[in-house]
């Protein structure tokens, strides 16, 4: 049978609209957040960062909002089109904690439909 | 401009043997990391290093030895393999604070 959080997230939109993907992360102590997007079969790839004393940085299509108060970060991908199908998930740190630090989200599965 | 080369892409083993990963960059990053990626649980890190001859446990170290003699070189080993260590191995170096990862590489232990 199914097991509870074996399986990942799911966003399902139609090419061209815009995509919102979630993810709350745990640590308030926390002031540096990355996206990465990971594609089947690949190593994940970064897409964008921001950090604490931001609350949004916006880059090619791709848009993070950071919400400090409630923990939340969200990215937003503009026009979503089908080579943007991939697994989404953010990671979180400390600056001053070092790399190893580095703290991953379980990701998203973003699905366009043609 | 290659980054980072992981090798095998793919490695079916049984129970008990010893495995070893490769990664290989060419940027000269001082920092790279081995992580591993299981359904349910995301990344995790096993070991990192600061640079060669340096190197430190991560979140799940048991079972795993790393060895960093030259700056672009970074081995996983598995002494003895276990069915739990099926899984994918990433290898990863740093710039900038963005990590950059390579291909993978796909393990099952049978």
């Amino acid at each position: 049978g199914e097991s509870v959080g074996l399986h990942l997230p799911t966003l399902s939109v139609q090419e061209g609209d815009n995509s919102i993907i979630n993810c709350a992360y745990s640590n308030s102590a926390s002031d540096y957040f990355i996206w990465y997007k990971q594609e089947s079969g690949k190593g994940p790839q970064f897409i964008i960062d921001i950090r604490s004393n931001m609350d949004k940085r916006q880059g090619q299509r791709v848009t993070v909002l950071l919400n400090k108060t409630v923990k939340h970060l969200s990215l937003q991908i503009a026009a979503t089109q089908p080579g943007d199908s991939a697994v989404y998930f953010c990671a979180e740190t400390s600056l001053a904690g070092g790399s190893e630090k580095l703290v991953f989200g379980k990701g998203t599965k973003l699905t366009v439909n043609p | 401009d290659a980054g980072i080369t992981q090798s095998p892409r793919y490695k079916i083993t049984e129970t008990g043997r010893q495995v070893t990963l490769m990664c290989h960059q060419t940027w000269s990053h001082s920092y790279m990391f081995w992580y591993r990626q299981d359904l349910g649980h995301g990344l995790r890190l096993i070991y990192y290093s600061a640079a060669a001859d340096i190197t430190d446990k991560g979140e799940v170290p048991d079972g795993y030895v790393v060895s960093r003699s030259k700056t672009e070189n970074f081995p996983l080993t598995l002494e003895s393999a276990t069915r739990s260590q099926t899984s994918v191995y990433f290898c990863a170096s740093i710039s900038n604070e963005k990590l950059f990862f390579g291909s993978g590489t796909q393990l099952s232990v049978l």
